[in-house]
Protein backbone atom coordinates (compact mmCIF):
# COMPACT_ATOMS: atom_id res chain seq x y z
CA UNK A 1 0.00 0.00 0.00
CA UNK A 2 1.70 3.00 -1.02
CA UNK A 3 -0.84 5.42 0.74
CA UNK A 4 -1.92 7.07 -2.14
CA UNK A 5 -5.44 7.05 -2.68
CA UNK A 6 -7.51 7.77 -5.61
CA UNK A 7 -11.30 7.48 -6.37
CA UNK A 8 -12.86 5.99 -8.33
CA UNK A 9 -11.18 3.05 -9.20
CA UNK A 10 -13.36 2.14 -12.48
CA UNK A 11 -15.50 5.48 -14.19
CA UNK A 12 -17.30 4.59 -17.57
CA UNK A 13 -18.88 7.13 -19.22
CA UNK A 14 -19.88 8.64 -22.82
CA UNK A 15 -17.96 10.57 -25.38
CA UNK A 16 -18.60 14.75 -24.66
CA UNK A 17 -19.21 14.14 -20.70
CA UNK A 18 -16.85 15.31 -17.33
CA UNK A 19 -15.65 13.95 -15.13
CA UNK A 20 -14.06 13.99 -11.79
CA UNK A 21 -11.10 11.94 -10.44
CA UNK A 22 -9.90 12.59 -7.08
CA UNK A 23 -6.46 11.66 -5.59
CA UNK A 24 -5.44 11.65 -1.81
CA UNK A 25 -1.68 11.85 -0.86
CA UNK A 26 0.61 10.28 1.40
CA UNK A 27 0.17 11.88 4.91
CA UNK A 28 2.56 14.60 4.73
CA UNK A 29 3.24 14.65 1.21
CA UNK A 30 2.84 17.97 -0.36
CA UNK A 31 3.15 17.34 -3.90
CA UNK A 32 0.61 15.53 -6.05
CA UNK A 33 1.75 14.51 -10.03
CA UNK A 34 -1.03 13.38 -12.04
CA UNK A 35 -0.19 11.04 -15.19
CA UNK A 36 -1.89 9.40 -17.94
CA UNK A 37 -1.42 6.01 -19.38
CA UNK A 38 -2.98 5.33 -22.48
CA UNK A 39 -1.71 1.64 -24.47
CA UNK A 40 -0.44 3.64 -27.70
CA UNK A 41 1.26 6.37 -25.44
CA UNK A 42 2.52 5.08 -22.48
CA UNK A 43 2.68 6.88 -19.28
CA UNK A 44 2.77 10.11 -19.67
CA UNK A 45 3.16 13.36 -17.39
CA UNK A 46 0.22 15.57 -17.01
CA UNK A 47 0.87 17.69 -13.83
CA UNK A 48 2.38 18.66 -10.37
CA UNK A 49 1.19 20.96 -8.13
CA UNK A 50 2.91 21.70 -4.85
CA UNK A 51 0.93 22.76 -1.55
CA UNK A 52 -1.47 24.43 -3.76
CA UNK A 53 0.16 25.85 -6.52
CA UNK A 54 0.75 24.73 -9.88
CA UNK A 55 4.50 23.21 -10.46
CA UNK A 56 4.98 21.67 -13.43
CA UNK A 57 3.04 21.54 -16.76
CA UNK A 58 3.16 18.51 -19.28
CA UNK A 59 1.08 17.44 -22.41
CA UNK A 60 -2.17 18.63 -20.82
CA UNK A 61 -4.82 19.03 -23.00
CA UNK A 62 -6.62 22.30 -22.79
CA UNK A 63 -9.91 20.20 -21.86
CA UNK A 64 -8.02 18.73 -18.82
CA UNK A 65 -7.57 20.76 -15.76
CA UNK A 66 -6.44 20.10 -12.67
CA UNK A 67 -6.47 21.69 -9.27
CA UNK A 68 -5.27 21.20 -5.16
CA UNK A 69 -7.17 22.35 -1.98
CA UNK A 70 -5.63 23.40 1.48
CA UNK A 71 -6.10 19.38 2.38
CA UNK A 72 -3.54 18.57 -0.18
CA UNK A 73 -5.70 16.29 -2.01
CA UNK A 74 -6.19 16.89 -5.41
CA UNK A 75 -8.60 16.60 -8.14
CA UNK A 76 -8.48 16.07 -11.97
CA UNK A 77 -11.14 17.42 -13.92
CA UNK A 78 -11.53 15.97 -17.44
CA UNK A 79 -14.20 17.74 -20.18
CA UNK A 80 -15.46 17.32 -23.71
CA UNK A 81 -14.36 13.36 -23.31
CA UNK A 82 -13.30 11.93 -26.38
CA UNK A 83 -13.03 8.57 -26.62
CA UNK A 84 -9.13 8.85 -27.08
CA UNK A 85 -9.45 10.07 -23.27
CA UNK A 86 -9.86 6.40 -22.49
CA UNK A 87 -6.71 4.96 -20.02
CA UNK A 88 -5.60 5.10 -17.09
CA UNK A 89 -4.80 7.78 -14.66
CA UNK A 90 -2.39 7.69 -12.29
CA UNK A 91 -1.95 10.29 -9.31
CA UNK A 92 1.61 10.22 -7.16
CA UNK A 93 2.87 12.46 -4.48
CA UNK A 94 6.03 13.39 -2.61
CA UNK A 95 7.01 15.08 0.40
CA UNK A 96 8.42 18.34 -1.75
CA UNK A 97 8.66 19.47 -5.23
CA UNK A 98 12.25 19.10 -5.88
CA UNK A 99 13.75 16.67 -8.68
CA UNK A 100 14.98 13.96 -6.93
CA UNK A 101 12.34 12.66 -4.32
CA UNK A 102 11.05 9.19 -4.91
CA UNK A 103 7.27 9.37 -6.22
CA UNK A 104 4.53 7.32 -4.35
CA UNK A 105 1.88 5.99 -6.90
CA UNK A 106 -1.78 5.01 -6.46
CA UNK A 107 -3.53 2.08 -8.25
CA UNK A 108 -5.18 4.31 -10.74
CA UNK A 109 -8.38 5.26 -12.40
CA UNK A 110 -9.64 3.67 -15.39
CA UNK A 111 -11.58 5.67 -17.24
CA UNK A 112 -13.31 4.16 -20.74
CA UNK A 113 -15.32 6.26 -22.88
CA UNK A 114 -18.12 4.76 -24.91
CA UNK B 1 15.66 14.85 -19.24
CA UNK B 2 18.52 12.83 -20.63
CA UNK B 3 17.73 9.58 -22.50
CA UNK B 4 17.90 6.50 -21.22
CA UNK B 5 17.96 2.93 -23.46
CA UNK B 6 16.74 -0.62 -21.87
CA UNK B 7 16.11 -3.98 -23.08
CA UNK B 8 12.32 -4.80 -24.28
CA UNK B 9 12.52 -7.78 -21.91
CA UNK B 10 14.28 -9.96 -19.97
CA UNK B 11 13.60 -13.73 -18.83
CA UNK B 12 15.07 -14.79 -15.86
CA UNK B 13 14.47 -18.05 -13.19
CA UNK B 14 12.61 -18.20 -10.03
CA UNK B 15 14.95 -17.53 -7.34
CA UNK B 16 18.41 -16.56 -9.34
CA UNK B 17 19.18 -13.05 -9.12
CA UNK B 18 18.66 -10.91 -12.60
CA UNK B 19 20.43 -7.86 -13.64
CA UNK B 20 18.48 -5.20 -15.89
CA UNK B 21 21.06 -2.73 -18.01
CA UNK B 22 20.02 1.01 -18.64
CA UNK B 23 22.45 2.90 -21.03
CA UNK B 24 22.31 6.67 -20.49
CA UNK B 25 25.00 8.26 -22.43
CA UNK B 26 24.20 11.63 -22.93
CA UNK B 27 23.60 11.78 -18.37
CA UNK B 28 24.54 15.18 -17.24
CA UNK B 29 26.69 15.65 -13.95
CA UNK B 30 23.31 17.10 -11.86
CA UNK B 31 21.54 13.75 -12.99
CA UNK B 32 19.79 11.14 -10.38
CA UNK B 33 19.73 7.50 -11.66
CA UNK B 34 15.68 6.23 -10.66
CA UNK B 35 14.14 3.16 -11.10
CA UNK B 36 10.85 2.36 -11.13
CA UNK B 37 8.49 -1.03 -11.77
CA UNK B 38 4.82 -1.57 -12.20
CA UNK B 39 3.42 -4.80 -11.75
CA UNK B 40 0.31 -5.64 -13.34
CA UNK B 41 -2.73 -3.47 -12.87
CA UNK B 42 -0.85 -1.42 -10.58
CA UNK B 43 0.38 2.02 -10.64
CA UNK B 44 4.51 2.58 -10.63
CA UNK B 45 6.31 1.55 -7.73
CA UNK B 46 9.56 3.49 -6.49
CA UNK B 47 12.72 0.79 -6.62
CA UNK B 48 15.91 2.79 -5.87
CA UNK B 49 17.72 5.67 -7.05
CA UNK B 50 21.54 6.72 -6.64
CA UNK B 51 23.84 9.57 -7.86
CA UNK B 52 27.28 7.85 -8.84
CA UNK B 53 28.02 5.41 -5.67
CA UNK B 54 26.10 1.98 -6.07
CA UNK B 55 23.24 1.60 -3.50
CA UNK B 56 21.27 -0.94 -1.54
CA UNK B 57 17.77 -1.27 0.01
CA UNK B 58 15.49 -3.95 0.83
CA UNK B 59 14.12 -3.93 -2.57
CA UNK B 60 17.33 -4.25 -4.79
CA UNK B 61 20.63 -3.24 -5.68
CA UNK B 62 21.70 -0.03 -8.15
CA UNK B 63 25.41 -0.78 -9.50
CA UNK B 64 26.34 2.51 -11.73
CA UNK B 65 29.40 2.35 -13.92
CA UNK B 66 32.45 4.57 -13.12
CA UNK B 67 31.43 6.95 -15.98
CA UNK B 68 28.01 6.85 -14.90
CA UNK B 69 27.06 6.48 -18.61
CA UNK B 70 25.28 2.62 -17.82
CA UNK B 71 23.70 1.65 -14.78
CA UNK B 72 22.52 -2.28 -13.89
CA UNK B 73 19.33 -3.00 -11.03
CA UNK B 74 20.21 -6.09 -9.40
CA UNK B 75 17.50 -8.02 -7.98
CA UNK B 76 18.80 -10.89 -6.03
CA UNK B 77 17.03 -13.58 -6.19
CA UNK B 78 13.95 -13.35 -8.86
CA UNK B 79 10.09 -14.21 -7.25
CA UNK B 80 7.24 -14.78 -9.40
CA UNK B 81 6.07 -11.57 -7.87
CA UNK B 82 8.95 -9.39 -9.17
CA UNK B 83 7.72 -9.73 -13.15
CA UNK B 84 6.55 -6.52 -14.07
CA UNK B 85 7.71 -3.53 -16.21
CA UNK B 86 10.93 -2.01 -14.87
CA UNK B 87 11.72 1.37 -16.27
CA UNK B 88 15.02 3.50 -15.73
CA UNK B 89 14.20 7.60 -15.91
CA UNK B 90 17.11 10.09 -15.28
CA UNK B 91 15.86 13.24 -13.00
CA UNK B 92 17.84 16.29 -12.60
CA UNK B 93 18.50 17.07 -8.80
CA UNK B 94 18.55 20.67 -9.82
CA UNK B 95 15.07 20.47 -11.55
CA UNK B 96 12.72 22.53 -9.22
CA UNK B 97 9.81 20.29 -10.67
CA UNK B 98 9.85 16.24 -10.50
CA UNK B 99 8.56 15.02 -13.23
CA UNK B 100 8.99 11.51 -14.43
CA UNK B 101 9.74 10.87 -18.06
CA UNK B 102 8.85 7.42 -18.41
CA UNK B 103 10.47 5.26 -21.34
CA UNK B 104 9.19 1.78 -22.68
CA UNK B 105 10.93 -0.18 -20.08
CA UNK B 106 12.07 -3.68 -19.51
CA UNK B 107 9.57 -6.02 -19.20
CA UNK B 108 10.29 -8.77 -17.00
CA UNK B 109 8.85 -12.35 -17.05
CA UNK B 110 10.27 -14.74 -14.18
CA UNK B 111 9.91 -18.38 -14.99
CA UNK B 112 8.89 -21.02 -12.07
Amino acid sequence: DSGVTQTPKHLITATGQRVTLRCSPRSGDLSVYWYQQSLDQGLQFLIQYYNGEERAKGNILERFSAQQFPDLHSELNLSSLELGDSALYFCASSPGAGGNQPQHFGDGTRLSIL
Amino acid sequence: DAKTTQPNSMESNEEEPVHLPCNHSTISGTDYIHWYRQLPSQGPEYVIHGLTSNVNNRMASLAIAEDRKSSTLILHRATLRDAAVYYCILRDGNNAGNMLTFGGGTRLMVKP
